[in-house]
This record gives structure tokens, C-alpha cells and sequence, in this order.
């Protein structure tokens, strides 16, 4: 079974673009989680979306977004690019959600000029 | 809020011998707590979960884990290190969906680097 895939796997933008990464999850998986991981942050979590709603949201601003397919696959939006937004972008999915564990993607690198 | 914290930046342990990587946790309930290692430019991967049951977790790689409610601890152990297990380790806790009625976001520690010495 194929895993997890993000595209594309490294980008370079500049201050004020936008960004669209694509995260497609395990066939089967209906669960998707969208992650920043930085070296002073760690992973941070941005969302999650389950049968193409939103879930859950974590602290960030409103240029962040998403969204989720019928076919699960999920798409994550950055406007008005800023440094900061340079980072490890992860998609994890899931069977369901809570209390199942979630298997990640390689991650989209954006740097941010 | 759910927390979690993983007080050790690094560890350094000699092959073959045991290793323990720790976490602790705070959430309102009792907690769905998990571990993830991440390999040099490689994504997360899952190695065990405690939802229920049993306090002694086993997982993947002879890894396993033991939760603490008392102490609010899921420390990570391995009882002989390779140094293939060199890599970032990550804790991770959610609040169960039945406080909430809804879906929980899932927090991860900072991560622990363990270093295993040949």
C-alpha cells in the first residue's frame, strides 16, 4: 500500500506570494493533519480535516488554509508569505481520528526569500 | 489546555545498553499518548500508542513505553540500544474525544535527539 505523499517536495518563494502543497493520504485513510515543524517549535499543528470538514484548527493565522477532497486528498494554502512561514510542511493521515495513529508524509521544505 | 514536554534535548546512551527517552503529559482526562521517530530527512513514523489497558506499551523496532497516570509520564525504553535508533523522537498526546464530544488536535513534544554510541 502506498504511503503517504506530499507535492511538492521542496519550494522556494518570495515574501508575499502564496503557496498551495498537496498531501494525498493512504488509500483508505479519511483523515488528514496538516503540521509546521520548525527547529525552535518543533510540530506545530495547523489542522485537520476528516470527510471534508475541518476538524480542528491550531494557532495560526488566518493565511493559512485547507481543504479536503470526496477522494481525501487534502490541498494546504499559505497567502502573504512571510520568512517565518519558512518550514517543514507535514500531511499526516489516519484510519479515523482520536485514537488512531497517524502516518506522515515526507514533508513539502518551503523556504521563504 | 493539553500539554506535553519532553524534558531532554539530547540523549546519549552506548550501544547495547537500555536506553529511556521521557515524556510527560497534562490533559484533562485521561489521555490517548503516542511515540514517533523521524529519521534523518524522513517523515514520522509511528512506533506504538497507549489508549487503554495494559500501562506497559510495546511497539515497533523493540521499542515500548509505560504509562504512568500517577506521575503524568509515557517514558519511551528500549532495553539494548542500536545505533540504528539514532534519530528524533517525538511524544505526542490528545484528549479523549469523550470530554470534549468532538474532535482533539494532537500536541507533540519539542522531540528528544538520541544519540547511540558505537
Amino acid at each position: 500500500k502506498a504511503g503517504v505523499t506530499q507535492t511538492p517536495r521542496y519550494l522556494i518563494k518570495t515574501r508575499g506570494q502564496q503557496v498551495t502543497l498537496s498531501c494525498s493520504p493512504i488509500s483508505g485513510h479519511r483523515s488528514v493533519s496538516w503540521y509546521q515543524q520548525t527547529p525552535g517549535q518543533g510540530l506545530q499543528f495547523l489542522f485537520e480535516y476528516f470527510s471534508e470538514t475541518q476538524r480542528n484548527k491550531g494557532n495560526f493565522p488566518g493565511r493559512f488554509s485547507g481543504r479536503q477532497f470526496s477522494n481525501s486528498r487534502s490541498e494546504m494554502n499559505v497567502s502573504t508569505l512571510e520568512l517565518g512561514d519558512s518550514a517543514l510542511y507535514l500531511c499526516a493521515s489516519s484510519v479515523g481520528h482520536n485514537d488512531y495513529e497517524q502516518y506522515f508524509g515526507p514533508g513539502t521544505r518551503l523556504t521563504v526569500t | 489546555a493539553q500539554s506535553v514536554a519532553q524534558p531532554e534535548d539530547q540523549v546519549n546512551v552506548a550501544e547495547g545498553n537500555p536506553l529511556t527517552v521521557k515524556c510527560t503529559y497534562s490533559v484533562s482526562g485521561n489521555p490517548y499518548l503516542f511515540w514517533y521517530v523521524q529519521y534523518p530527512n524522513r517523515g514520522l513514523q509511528f512506533l506504538l500508542k497507549y489508549i487503554t489497558g495494559d500501562n506497559l506499551v510495546k511497539g515497533s523496532y523493540g521499542f515500548e513505553a509505560e504509562f504512568n497516570k500517577s506521575q503524568t509520564s509515557f517514558h519511551l525504553k528500549k532495553p539494548s540500544a542500536l545505533v540504528s535508533d539514532s534519530a528524533l523522537y517525538f511524544c505526542a498526546v490528545r484528549d479523549p474525544v469523550y470530554l470534549s464530544g468532538g474532535y482533539q488536535k494532537v500536541t507533540f513534544g519539542i522531540g528528544t535527539k538520541l544519540q547511540v554510541i558505537p
